[in-house]
């Protein structure tokens, strides 16, 4: 099985922050990962694909990185509506989500 | 429009089976795979298998191949699972998905004598 380290665990960020994230992935799973959005008593939403593919009408703020075994999702300029748990999913070796990193407001 | 519209609420007795459902409308479940995934409460998301409807050809992650049955019908366009011989910690919200995209609102799935 693939895991996918997730870090940090939790983040405490203010209006405006540069909020970064990180997912690691136990083998190389090339660039079939995904970074989704979930908001309390929501389903999630997805925001990038094949590792750096904006999605359709998500904001340019969100941006997706990475290759190989190292990903990262970045929020420039983090707004309120932005906090959520996110969560990466590689799908190269069946699926597997990471753990999840809660942004929360300071 | 498309719309995955889950069945409702269950609450299953530990030892007994149950089998929800999920709708297609606006897309056909043929030209696309349908996966499953759970939450725990509080907890974070976990993949539970897919299924080819056109095919019906299934694969599940290790720790599902015993407790899930991944199963759809074409012509009602619609996906199922089943989840046998229930246990406290099968309590959960059950999402399917489809293409990432689009997520039912989930089952929640409670588990209690």
């Amino acid at each position: 099985n693939t895991v996918m380290t997730q870090s940090p665990t939790s983040m405490f960020i203010s209006v405006g922050d540069r909020v970064t994230m990180n997912c690691k992935a136990s083998q190389n799973v090339g660039t079939n990962v995904d970074w989704y959005q979930q908001k309390t008593g929501q389903s999630p939403k997805l925001l990038i694909y094949g590792a750096s593919n904006r999605y359709t009408g998500v904001p340019d703020r969100f941006t997706g990185s990475g290759s190989g075994t190292d990903f990262t999702l970045t929020i420039s300029n983090m707004q309120a509506e932005d906090l959520a748990v996110y969560y990466c999913l590689q799908y190269n070796y069946n699926y597997t989500f990471g753990a999840g990193t809660k942004l929360e407001l300071k | 429009e498309v719309q995955l519209q889950q069945s409702g609420a269950e609450l299953g007795k530990p030892g007994t089976s149950v089998k929800l459902s999920c709708k297609v409308s606006g897309y056909n479940i043929r030209n696309t795979y349908m996966h499953w995934v759970n939450q725990r409460p509080g907890k974070g998301l976990e993949w539970i298998g897919r299924i080819d409807p056109a095919n019906g050809n299934t694969i599940y992650a290790e720790k599902f191949k015993s407790k899930a049955t991944l199963t759809a019908d074409t012509s009602s366009n619609t996906a199922y699972m089943q989840l046998s011989q229930l246990k406290s910690d099968d309590t959960a919200i059950y999402f399917c998905a489809m293409m990432g995209l689009y997520w039912g609102q989930g089952t929640l799935v409670t588990v209690s004598s």
